[in-house]
């Protein structure tokens, strides 16, 4: 039931670049997919929370899309800042659980 | 900021003794989670709540209790520390099934 996968597992790139990542899960009893953003030396904050097939989340540069028949998701920053260098998170919710990927690390060089 | 507490901030303990972290929220949310980040392995869950005394197990749950007497608090127990229990351990809220999770600040516990 676990098994959220992420890659990839760590990413540098130039600013100005945009760039994507990937969170792979079981399809069988999906609830929700979750994506966080954590910076070193905080707390993960919750970017989107998707439980439809077929969902697109967007916040400012960040966006986000889901596909539950195939157990996917897909996370995109445009035009990457310094400030967008954290790990970022998925998770899988399958009702009362809620279990985490390990993350992909993000490092946008200025 | 969600209201959500983790205490102590930071713990150095002795090996085979015993060890209660606490998570205090005042936001009345349903469920709680405790989890455990170490290098490579990213958030691992080790036991949640859905209720008052309703607890269950994640996927490390052992040499680890929880108990939940009231809404607020959660408490995350280690009968009897071991090394492999150092760690970061974060607390996590969420009011309903599909809404998003608050973070506390984390714990770090160190285990000699």
């Amino acid at each position: 039931i676990l098994n959220v996968e992420q890659s990839p597992q760590s990413l540098h790139v130039q600013e100005g670049d945009s760039t994507n990542f990937t969170c792979s899960f079981p399809s069988s009893n999906f609830y929700a997919l979750h994506w966080y953003r954590w910076e070193t030396a905080k707390s993960p904050e919750a970017l989107f929370v998707m439980t439809l097939n077929g969902d697109e989340k967007k916040k400012g540069r960040i966006s986000a899309t889901l596909n539950t028949k195939e157990g996917y998701s897909y996370l995109y920053i445009k035009g990457s800042q310094p400030e967008d260098s954290a790990t970022y998170l998925c998770a899988r919710n399958t009702g009362n659980q809620f279990y985490f990927g390990t993350g992909t690390s993000l490092t946008v060089i200025p | 900021d969600a209201g959500i507490t983790q205490s102590p901030r930071h713990k150095v303990t002795e090996t085979g003794t015993p060890v209660t972290l606490r998570c205090h929220q005042t936001e009345n949310h349903r469920y709680m989670y405790w989890y455990r980040q170490d290098p490579g392995h990213g958030l691992r869950l080790i036991h949640y709540s859905y209720g008052v005394k309703d607890t269950d197990k994640g996927e490390v749950s052992d040499g680890y209790s929880v108990s939940r007497s009231k809404t607020e608090d959660f408490l995350l127990t280690l009968e009897s520390a071991t090394s492999s229990q150092t760690s970061v351990y974060f607390c996590a809220i969420r009011d309903r099934p599909n809404t998003e999770a608050f973070f506390g600040q984390g714990t770090r516990l160190t285990v000699v």
